[in-house]
């Protein structure tokens, strides 16, 4: 396994636009990230999923964003009308979460750089 | 509510230690971990430590965490021009029976030859 995926790498749209990303976690993790980072800033977490069981969404994070991951591997985070403001580079990380654990090590993909013209 | 704080910058000259410091304010916190982001790539782990330690040393990294101010640092010891890239530090608290990281803005570390 080579670790976490993200496709495409760069993305640029109109505004107005759906844009789609997707993303392919390390196989045996349980547990798949979205976070989006925009320059001088840490990642700003979007959402999460357990398995196939999205378990939380940012209360700041507008419904324009969608995400799933239906059968408990890949993800994919959608944008629809698409506004300037939501160019970022978007990350996938992805972890194996054990009962009982706290230890939360997260392993990242390279991620997808948006721009919205 | 929950912060991590972190300068923005740190200008070291090669071969001298760097120290990144970080600051976080919920006393809950269980593991705090150093990513590491380098241009053009996905952020890497350096190192954690659980809350009950306070030092933590691997090769040429030394973590020291001080829980009674809240206070979490990372030294790099013989900086090489390699170890230019931000580093995050990151905390992992427990939010609606959830685990969950949060994150400082990074600091860039800038080698001086």
């Amino acid at each position: 396994d080579t670790g976490v995926s993200q496709d495409p790498r760069h993305k640029i749209t109109k505004r107005g636009q759906n844009v789609t990303f997707r993303c392919d976690p390390i196989s045996e993790h349980n547990r798949l990230y979205w976070y989006r980072q925009t320059l001088g800033q840490g990642p700003e977490f979007l959402t999460y999923f357990q398995n196939e069981a999205q378990l939380e969404k940012s209360r700041l994070l507008s419904d324009r964003f969608s995400a799933e991951r239906p059968k408990g591997s890949f993800s994919t985070l959608e944008i629809q009308r698409t506004e300037q403001g939501d160019s970022a580079m978007y990350l996938c990380a992805s972890s194996l979460r054990l009962a009982g654990s706290s230890y939360n090590e997260q392993f990242f993909g390279p991620g997808t750089r948006l721009t919205v013209l | 509510g929950e912060d991590v704080e972190q300068s923005l910058f740190l200008s070291v000259r090669e071969g001298d230690s760097s120290v990144i410091n970080c600051t976080y304010t919920d006393s809950s916190s269980t593991y705090l971990y150093w990513y590491k982001q380098e241009p053009g790539a996905g952020l890497q782990l350096l190192t954690y430590i659980f809350s009950n330690m306070d030092m933590k040393q691997d090769q040429r990294l030394t973590v020291l965490l001080n829980k009674k101010d809240k206070h979490l640092s990372l030294r790099i010891a013989d900086t090489q021009t390699g170890d230019s890239a931000i580093y995050f530090c990151a905390e992992s608290l427990i939010m609606d029976s959830n685990y969950q990281l949060i994150w400082g803005a990074g600091t860039k570390l800038i080698i001086k030859p």
